[in-house]
């Protein structure tokens, strides 16, 4: 029951550095989606596949681009890592926009 | 202005105890209403989820109500458990078209024995 799988865990990284954050779910889910959390703040999507083959920006796309590989995988990558996009990342995915999401355990991000 | 707003922020309880999170929100045109819960370094877990039509939905000794006219949702925990602790998130789903998913900052939980 592996359900939503984030790799790496954790990762530290210095600024204008460029890192790829991998998602895998083996749900069959045909949506998946990128959140970031933030202290003080409610988790915030930063892009969303509502199927295999299309993406779209969420709140906060700025600074972030998406890969949906296939049905299963969808990456987050940072290219140019800046302080404010430190952060705890989480994948998600569901059925459909109205089904209740599954999350991964995220991944902590530091950008010094 | 879409927002989620839940209190208390924080609340601790015994072990046994009943307690009543609630969720006030001014999300426009509503879809359904999320609980999750959050234990510290995981990722959240859906509760409950209600569309317009549903008052109340229960999952365990968890209960979520929905009033649609006041805007106001509550989760009520009956007969609290240690592994109770944890941030309880309200989420508000804008529009069934859209994937667009408004979310509260939590109210964090502590069950003491």
């Amino acid at each position: 029951n592996a359900g939503v799988t984030q790799t790496p865990k954790f990762q530290v990284l210095k600024t204008g550095q460029s890192m790829t954050l991998q998602c895998a779910q083996d749900m069959n889910h045909n949506s998946m989606y990128w959140y970031r959390q933030d202290p003080g703040m409610g988790l915030r999507l930063i892009y969303y596949s509502a199927s295999e083959g299309t993406t779209d920006k969420g709140e906060v796309p700025n600074g972030y681009n998406v890969s949906r590989l296939n049905k299963r995988e969808f990456s987050l990558r940072l290219e140019s890592a800046a302080p404010s996009q430190t952060s705890v990342y989480f994948c998600a995915s569901s059925d459909d926009r109205n089904q209740p999401q599954h999350f991964g355990d995220g991944t902590r991000l530091s950008i010094l | 202005k879409n927002q989620v707003e839940q209190s208390p922020q924080s609340l601790i309880i015994l072990e046994g105890k009943n307690c009543t999170l609630q969720c006030n929100y001014t999300v426009s045109p509503f879809s359904n209403l999320r609980w999750y819960k959050q234990d510290t370094g995981r990722g959240p877990v859906s509760l409950t989820i209600m569309t317009f039509s549903e008052n109340t939905k229960s999952n365990g000794r968890y209960t979520a109500t929905l009033d649609a006219d006041t805007k106001q949702s509550s989760l009520h925990i009956t007969a609290s458990q240690l592994s109770d602790s944890a941030s309880y998130i309200c989420v508000v789903s804008a529009g069934s078209g859209t994937y667009k998913y408004i979310f509260g900052t939590g109210t964090r939980l502590k069950v003491l024995a």
